[in-house]
């Protein structure tokens, strides 16, 4: 079965500082990565996935996302956050199902809060 | 394009109630659909459908009923609802062609409260 961690429930930083939002997943074969952000109230909205090729995956907004396969992670970045990146992000591994339709298996999510 | 679009926003249902929460997408995607969100569990699969006409079942489906009659509409239907289905629920689609290496695009979802 495919899983996904996010080992932080809550990321401060100051706004201009670089961001990481964690992400480790498990899978069977290889994995299709996604980060969704959510901001209060909304639906969430994609930012970036990895299929394969390049390892850094740039993204909406300025975020890229690293894959390492070895550490079977794909962890989210920005090299200076705003105040406005604050919201919930979280990581989504996908997985086709036998019927045809496919399955996003998100992690629990973090909490991102950008300070001035 | 409204994208995906769900209503209503908000509902409050006694226990054993019925209703049905409506989601439509106007990109003519052919795969969509249902999630509930609940605190510290991320987002989980109900049930799914590829086409009009096809549904299948998620990760959670008791307690759920769908129907796909139409490539637009996809409605999620609480049988008899119960307080563990107090949750905040997102409908998504796809394209059938990119439905495991493309986005989903979620609408905004609709938060219910079973007392």
């Amino acid at each position: 079965a495919q899983s996904v961690a996010q080992p932080e429930d809550q990321v401060n930083v100051a706004e201009g500082n670089p961001l990481t939002v964690k992400c480790t997943y498990s899978v069977s074969g290889n994995p299709y990565l996604f980060w969704y952000v959510q901001y209060p109230n909304r639906g969430l909205q994609f930012l970036l996935k990895y299929i394969t090729g390049d390892n850094l995956v740039k993204g909406s907004y300025g975020f890229e996302a690293e894959f390492n396969k070895s550490q079977t992670s794909f962890h989210l970045k920005k090299p200076s956050a705003l105040v406005s990146d604050s919201a919930l992000y979280f990581c989504a591994v996908s997985l086709l199902l036998t019927g045809g339709g496919n399955k996003l298996t998100f992690g629990t999510g973090t909490q991102l809060k950008v300070e001035l | 394009n409204a994208g995906v679009t769900q209503t209503p926003k908000f509902q409050v249902l006694k226990t054993g109630q019925s209703m049905t929460l409506q989601c439509a997408q106007d990109m003519n995607h052919e795969y969509m659909s249902w999630y509930r969100q609940d605190p510290g569990m991320g987002l989980r699969l109900i049930h799914y459908s590829v086409g009009a006409g096809i549904t299948d079942q998620g990760e959670v489906p008791n307690g759920y009923n769908v129907s796909r009659s139409t490539t637009e509409d996809f409605p999620l239907r609480l049988l008899s609802a119960a307080p563990s289905q107090t949750s905040v629920y997102f409908c998504a689609s796809s394209s059938h062609r990119d439905r495991q290496v493309g986005e989903q695009y979620f609408g905004p979802g609709t938060r219910l409260t079973v007392t």
